[in-house]
């Protein structure tokens, strides 16, 4: 168990619908990173919140979003669904702002289907 | 560009044997971490071993080992006496110097111990 949580563990949804993706850190961890892992993409690094601030953007659809709130937890919002957005949709934390050898502990992670 | 590679996209390996995943990365920074996690068919990611770019001793822990080669740009994985519940997924990432706040990922090494 890394103590990083994610909610739900499954979701199931139709296109043009909009979901919540829910993630809390390890306990002291400041920095919370979202990828997705799809089959023809592989793992990719979408966004990074540190502190509750936005720290790095990678390949975030602009129909995505997310946010860190002051407890630490994260949302990943999704919006008009389509078939391509199903994926395992992971969330890591860190303890520091992004150092080269800083572990990021992953959360079980949320599958996702868009039908 | 920054990138991995693992060019074994499945291994076998007999229980109690010893095995060695490939990875070779490409950066032109001069500092990085190199990370490797295990994908169990369960789905979560667990991480097993980081490795510094101006690290002098190549990591270990328990039974895995990281045979680096900075001038080949390779970050080997040694499993030590395999078990039947290492049977996974296994991807090598790299933490960029220069782009400390994700990490890049392969496309990973699916690993099959048999009795």
């Amino acid at each position: 168990d890394s103590g990083v949580t994610q909610t739900p563990k499954h979701l199931i949804t139709a296109t043009g619908q909009r979901v919540t993706l829910r993630c809390s850190p390890r306990s002291g961890d400041l920095s919370v990173y979202w990828y997705q892992q799809s089959l023809d993409q592989g793992l990719q690094f979408l966004i990074q919140y540190y502190n509750g601030e936005e720290r790095a953007k990678g390949n975030i659809l602009e129909r995505f979003s997310a946010q860190q709130f002051p407890d630490l937890h994260s949302e990943l919002n999704l919006s008009s669904l389509e078939l391509g957005d199903s994926a395992l949709y992971f969330c890591a934390s860190g303890t520091s702002g992004g150092a080269r050898e800083e572990t990021q502990y992953f959360g079980p992670g949320t599958r996702l289907l868009v039908l | 560009a920054q990138k991995i590679t693992q060019t074994q996209p499945g291994m076998f390996v007999q229980e109690k044997e010893a095995v060695t995943l490939d990875c070779t990365y490409d950066t032109s920074d001069p500092s990085y971490g190199l990370f490797w996690y295990k994908q169990p068919s369960s789905g979560e990611m667990i991480f097993l071993i980081y490795q510094g770019s101006y690290d002098q001793q190549n990591a270990t822990e328990g039974r895995y080992s990281l045979n680096f080669q900075k001038a080949r740009k390779s970050a080997n994985l040694v499993i030590s006496a395999s078990q039947l519940g290492d049977s996974a997924m296994y991807f090598c990432a790299m933490r960029p110097f220069e782009d400390t706040d994700k990490l890049i990922f392969g496309t990973g090494t699916r690993l099959q111990v048999f009795p």
